[in-house]
C-alpha cells in the first residue's frame, strides 16, 4: 500500500461520540486526501491536503473536519459520528495534485 | 461496462482468456485517466494510467485504450489469471481539476 497506513482498521462506535481516523505515510508525498467509499457510489472526497496545515473541502465535507501538522500525518475527525457515516474510509497520498493517487488499506467504521 | 455514474456490472471469464473492462466518461475536458484495482477488503490499487493526448498505453499484461471521440476508456488484461479477480474503477481528472471515481465493474476469472 505504498507506505500508507491507516488506524484503526476497524471501528464500532456510537452516534453522537468523536471518532478519529489516522493516515500515516513515509514516502513524503506533499498531497493526502480522505474518501469514503459506500455501496452505489465511487469513491468521493472528503477533504483533502496540498502542505501542512493547508486543507480544503471536498464534495461530501458536511460532519467531517481534518487535521495535519506533520506531512506525514492527515487526521479525519468525526465531531458527532452519525450513522450515515458509516463506511470505509480510505486514505491516498499522491506526489502532484489529481496525479495518480495511491490508498492505504482502509478503516472501516460502523456508527450504531 | 461501467459508467462514472452506473450500477456495479460484472464480467466473468475463463482463465486465460483476455479481459476487457470498460468505462464510459462525461466529461470532454477530461485530461488524465486512471484503472485501479480493489481486491476485497483492500484499499484500490493503481494499474495504469494516460493521458488526453495518448490513445494507448501498455504496462505488464494491461492496455489502456482511451477513444475521445465517443468518451470511452478499457482496460485489457492479457492472460487472465484468478489473482485478477476482483473490483476494477476508472477515474477521471475533469475540468475542475479533480478526480471523479467510477463505481467499478466486479472480473470473476473462473479457473
Amino acid at each position: 500500500d505504498a507506505g500508507i497506513t491507516q488506524s484503526p482498521r476497524h471501528k464500532v462506535t456510537e452516534t453522537g461520540t468523536p471518532v478519529t481516523l489516522r493516515c500515516h505515510q513515509t514516502e513524503n508525498h506533499r498531497y493526502m486526501y480522505w474518501y469514503r467509499q459506500d455501496p452505489g457510489h465511487g469513491l468521493r472526497l472528503i477533504h483533502y491536503s496540498y502542505g501542512v496545515k493547508d486543507t480544503d473541502k471536498g464534495e461530501v465535507s458536511d460532519g467531517y473536519s481534518v487535521s495535519r501538522s506533520k506531512t506525514e500525518d492527515f487526521l479525519l475527525t468525526l465531531e458527532s459520528a452519525t450513522s450515515s457515516q458509516t463506511s470505509v474510509y480510505f486514505c491516498a497520498i499522491s506526489e502532484q495534485e489529481q496525479e495518480t493517487q495511491y490508498f492505504g488499506p482502509g478503516t472501516r467504521l460502523l456508527v450504531l | 461496462g461501467e459508467s462514472v455514474g452506473l450500477h456495479l456490472p460484472t464480467l466473468s471469464v475463463q482463465e486465460g482468456d483476455n479481459s476487457i473492462i470498460n468505462c464510459a466518461y462525461s466529461n470532454s475536458a477530461s485530461d488524465y485517466f486512471i484503472w485501479y484495482k480493489q481486491e476485497s477488503g483492500k484499499g484500490p490499487q493503481f494499474i495504469i494510467d494516460i493521458r488526453s493526448n495518448m490513445d494507448k498505453r501498455q504496462g505488464q499484461r494491461v492496455t489502456v485504450l482511451l477513444n475521445k471521440t465517443v468518451k470511452h476508456l478499457s482496460l485489457q488484461i492479457a492472460a487472465t489469471q484468478p489473482g485478477d479477480s476482483a473490483v476494477y474503477f476508472c477515474a477521471e481528472r475533469g475540468s475542475n481539476y479533480k478526480l471523479t471515481f467510477g463505481k467499478g465493474t466486479l472480473l470473476t476469472v473462473n479457473p
